[in-house]
């Protein structure tokens, strides 16, 4: 079975710091996903990958950025982290031509 | 651009009732259209897709959606509602021909009462 590990469940972050959320993922797979999942917005797109070191961005970049330096780890920055950007997130992953995406367990992040 | 619209953010069902779940979608290229379930405390897995082969698509746990080009529309139904499907239901399409991402619905929340 497809595997994307999240590097961290729970996430507790004071407003202004930097922080990093890790995804790995073990199918080597080329396209990697970041969202979102707020109550009453489903899920809505921050960053994607489909190759390493190329990125683009989904509906709602602002305030994130990404790294993918190898194919199977895809990061989520938090420049600067700000009580809006408490929430739940989201790492997935699929193959080449896209279809099925595979999710991790997400990362519950609460910024104070 | 594409989207989704789930219409009811909440559905309430008895067990051995008729589960419909309701999906419209808005797509500039054909369209690829998915859904997922997310049960309390898990990560979501995907139930079944369409990719412009059968309309009439079916999926695990008894779960099926027709892809109605004229209606736009990609409902998902279950003939008999069981206790155990109670969950998050989230409607998607992907978002561009490459298919390299998809776009999510708001997310319909299922509730099954005894």
């Amino acid at each position: 079975d497809v595997k994307v590990t999240q590097s961290s469940r729970y996430l507790v972050k004071r407003t202004g710091e930097k922080v990093f959320l890790e995804c790995v993922q073990d199918m080597d797979h080329e396209n990697m996903f970041w969202y979102r999942q707020d109550p009453g917005l489903g899920l809505r797109l921050i960053y994607f990958s489909y190759d390493v070191k190329m990125k683009e961005k989904g509906d709602i970049p602002e305030g994130y950025s990404v790294s993918r330096e190898k194919k199977e780890r895809f990061s989520l920055i938090l420049e600067s982290a700000s009580t809006n950007q408490t929430s739940m997130y989201l790492c997935a992953s699929s193959p080449i031509g896209g279809g099925k995406l595979f999710f991790g367990s997400g990362t519950q992040l609460s910024v104070l | 651009a594409q989207s989704v619209t789930q219409l009811g953010s909440h559905v309430s069902v008895s067990e051995g009732a008729l589960v419909l779940l309701r999906c419209n979608y808005s797509s500039s290229v054909p369209p690829y259209l998915f859904w997922y379930v997310q049960y309390p405390n898990q990560g979501l897995q995907l139930l079944l897709k369409y990719t412009s082969a059968a309309t009439l698509v079916k999926g695990i746990n008894g779960f099926e959606a027709e892809f109605k080009k004229s209606e736009t529309s990609f409902h998902l139904t279950k003939p008999s509602a069981h206790m155990s499907d109670a969950a998050e239901y989230f409607c998607a399409v992907r978002m561009n021909q490459a298919g390299t991402a998809l776009i999510f619905g708001k997310g319909t929340t299922l509730s099954v009462s005894s």
